[in-house]
């Protein structure tokens, strides 16, 4: 149990492209999910908090027109890059927690950006 | 506000020997949850143990157990009987802001296993 998909799980796209990344709680309803994102050998820095049904918590820092982020079901939570440039290229991962409030999240496989 | 220091950027081992991983926590919350995380090269982060701030006992969980001192705000990973498949970066993290918040995560350590 306690499954979380990330897709794609690599993306190379051209600089000015949108890029949408999708969060999928497999086995269980997630009405919290967390866009974190980490740089090579870095650690994981949290982007925004998704709550579903309501807009995302963005961070400081963090440019919420750049990075959009839809929390449409209990299962779903997508982060889209607009016009995305080489310094957004990272690891992007996801983090669901369950509808029960328990403490543990699940981490999703996470997705690797490139743009050229 | 929550921190977490790791403070091994990298540590050794050999193989069937147990190793401890660092992590002190500063934080002003009277209650709040410790984890420890260990991702592969892959990028994927694999949830290893969990320790409630008001839980009496350390945690344990198979090969790995929590040695946490909270007058002294550490929470170290022990890793017993090291594997090769051990070897990754493991990353502490507090909970921020009760059960339902983010997770704030240390600089990770590098755990490589020697044969």
């Amino acid at each position: 149990g306690a499954v979380v998909s990330q897709h794609p799980s690599w993306v190379i796209c051209k600089s000015g492209t949108s890029v949408k990344i999708e969060c999928r709680s497999l086995d269980f309803q997630a009405t919290t999910m967390f866009w974190y994102r980490q740089f090579p050998k870095q650690s994981l820095m949290l982007m925004a908090t998704s709550n579903e049904g309501s807009k995302a918590t963005y961070e400081q820092g963090v440019e919420k027109d750049k990075f959009l982020i839809n929390h449409a079901s209990l299962t779903l939570s997508t982060l889209t890059v607009t016009s995305a440039h080489p310094e957004d290229s990272s690891f992007y991962i996801c983090s669901a927690m369950g509808t029960g409030g328990g403490e543990t999240q699940y981490f999703g496989p996470g997705t690797r950006l490139l743009v050229l | 506000a929550q921190k977490i220091t790791q403070t091994q950027p990298g540590m050794f081992v050999q193989e069937k020997e147990a190793v401890t991983l660092d992590c002190t926590y500063d934080t002003s919350d009277p209650s709040y949850g410790l984890f420890w995380y260990k991702q592969p090269s892959s990028g994927e982060m694999i949830f290893l143990i969990y320790q409630g701030s008001y839980d009496q006992q350390n945690a344990t969980e198979g090969r790995y157990s929590l040695n946490f001192q909270k007058a002294r705000k550490s929470a170290n990973l022990v890793i017993s009987a090291s594997q090769l498949g051990d070897s990754a970066m493991y990353f502490c993290a507090i909970q921020r802001g009760g059960s339902q918040g983010n997770l704030i995560f240390g600089k990770g350590t590098k755990l490589s296993v020697k044969p």
